[in-house]
């Protein structure tokens, strides 16, 4: 299985300020097609996953503009330009690029 | 607006059965693969099972392999998991989500509120 590994596992991030999340697969995302199937999930507490980023930058519609995906291959990132109190919450990337489908562990984002 | 209903969740008995339905709106149902995620309590996302949109192609995780089985009514658009043997790990909040296409099986852009399943006695 592609094994997912975020990093930090915890995020403390002052209200304005930026905030990274990072990504590693253990093999490469990029699909035979060309496309590279790195997805990236938010779940605020109490609350159902919404997807923020599919194929490693593509923001969802409704998505601030704020949180941009980036990344290739193996690495990918999750930046939050400017942290607000709504985005408290944990972030998950899922490959998407081979079977089984597989999530990071998660990295939970909080206020300082 | 999309919207995932899942329903039949409950408490369940080691060894015992359940089946969990999805009532899916606001898009073309047979239009999309759909999936069923899992999340134990505290802990991250497990994807489980998906389904194309024609219900021709199921996947399955390893460790759900042979226990359930993932269905569709196009005509009911509801997608179904059938849950069988099941045990104490299989205790989780079980997500229904919507795929990327017929056989577009990489993401998922919907998910329902989810429904809980219990396995203990």
């Amino acid at each position: 299985d592609v094994v997912m590994t975020q990093s930090p596992l915890s995020l403390p991030v002052t209200l304005g300020q930026p905030a990274s999340i990072s990504c590693k697969s253990s093999q490469s995302l990029v699909y035979s097609d060309g496309n590279t199937y790195l997805n990236w999930f938010q779940q605020r507490p109490g609350q159902s996953p919404r997807r923020l980023i599919y194929k490693v930058s593509n923001r969802d519609s409704g998505v601030p503009d704020r949180f941009s995906g980036s990344g290739s291959g193996t690495d990918f990132t999750l930046k939050i330009s400017r942290v607000e109190a709504e985005d408290v919450g944990v972030y998950y990337c899922m490959q998407g690029a081979y079977w089984p489908l597989t999530f990071g562990g998660g990295t939970k984002v909080e206020i300082k | 607006e999309v919207q995932l209903l899942e329903s039949g969740g409950g408490l369940v008995q080691p060894g015992g059965s359940l089946r969990l339905s999805c009532a899916a709106s606001g898009f073309t149902f047979s239009s999309y693969a759909m999936s069923w995620v899992r999340q134990a309590p505290g802990k991250g996302l497990e994807w489980v099972s998906i389904i194309s949109g024609s219900g021709g192609n199921t996947y399955y995780a390893g460790s759900v392999k042979g226990r359930f089985t993932i269905s569709r009514d196009n005509s009911k658009n509801t997608l179904y998991l059938q849950m069988s043997s099941l045990r104490a790990e299989d205790t989780a909040v079980y997500f229904c989500t919507k795929g990327c296409g017929n056989t577009c099986y990489s993401s998922f852009d919907y998910w329902g509120q989810g429904a809980l399943v219990t396995v203990s006695s």
